[in-house]
């Protein structure tokens, strides 16, 4: 099966700092790869997806940026974090099937 | 794009089957219906996954009428551990290789 990790599992960053999450899958391969955060006691907003190395598709215009250099590997970006960051960020892939599988998450907050 | 309608919330005592109902008047006809159980700090895991009729795992029991317009789960005998939000989507629910998460229903199981 597949299993995805996620680092950090939390990170505090004051406005205006960079941003990299970094998203890694093992038991799969070409797998679609999807960004998620949700804000406290919310649902689950989806940000960015990829179906391959190098195509990403933006769902939410903000200031954050995704990117996929390896086909197990997907990242998540912001050169300048605002407030509104603030959020658990989940990774997830899907493969063909009808499952989705989702990564530990990340827990940012921006002071 | 099939949209989902789920209450926001409901309460239950241990020991009792709760019923969950979802609604999605335009699923698509290669649509299959998923589950996810989502506890705090986590992301979503899979609980079942149906088309049509009835489907039953170790877990919960899924009921999807003909007219596949909505589609019920069922947990029986819940215990303080299925307190949790709970998400029916959608295979297509964004269209292919895009998964759209609605609110969900917020469980929350009583002593």
């Amino acid at each position: 099966s597949q299993t995805i990790h996620q680092w950090p599992a939390t990170l505090v960053q004051p406005v205006g700092s960079p941003l990299s999450l970094e998203c890694t899958v093992e038991g799969t391969s070409n797998p679609n790869l999807y960004w998620y955060r949700q804000a406290a006691g919310r649902g689950l907003q989806l940000l960015f997806y990829s179906v391959g190395i190098g195509q990403i598709s933006s769902e939410v215009p903000q200031n954050l940026s995704a990117s996929r250099p390896q086909d197990r590997q997907f990242i998540l970006s912001s050169k300048k974090l605002l407030l509104s960051d603030s959020g658990f960020y989940l990774c997830a892939c899907h493969q063909g099937g009808y499952e989705q599988y989702f990564g530990p998450g990340t827990r940012l907050t921006v002071t | 794009l099939a949209k989902t309608t789920q209450p926001i919330s409901m309460d239950s005592y241990e020991g009792q089957e709760v019923n969950i109902t979802c609604s999605h008047n335009n699923i698509a006809t290669n649509d299959y219906i998923t589950w996810y159980q989502q506890f705090p700090s986590q992301g979503p895991r899979f609980i079942i996954q149906g088309y049509k009729t009835k489907v039953t795992n170790e877990v919960a029991s899924l009921f999807i009428p003909a007219d596949r317009k909505s589609s019920t789960l069922s947990l029986p005998r819940v215990s303080l551990s299925d307190t949790a939000v709970y998400y029916c989507l959608p295979t297509f629910s964004g269209g292919y290789n895009k998964l759209i998460f609605g609110a969900g229903t917020r469980l929350a199981v009583h002593p």
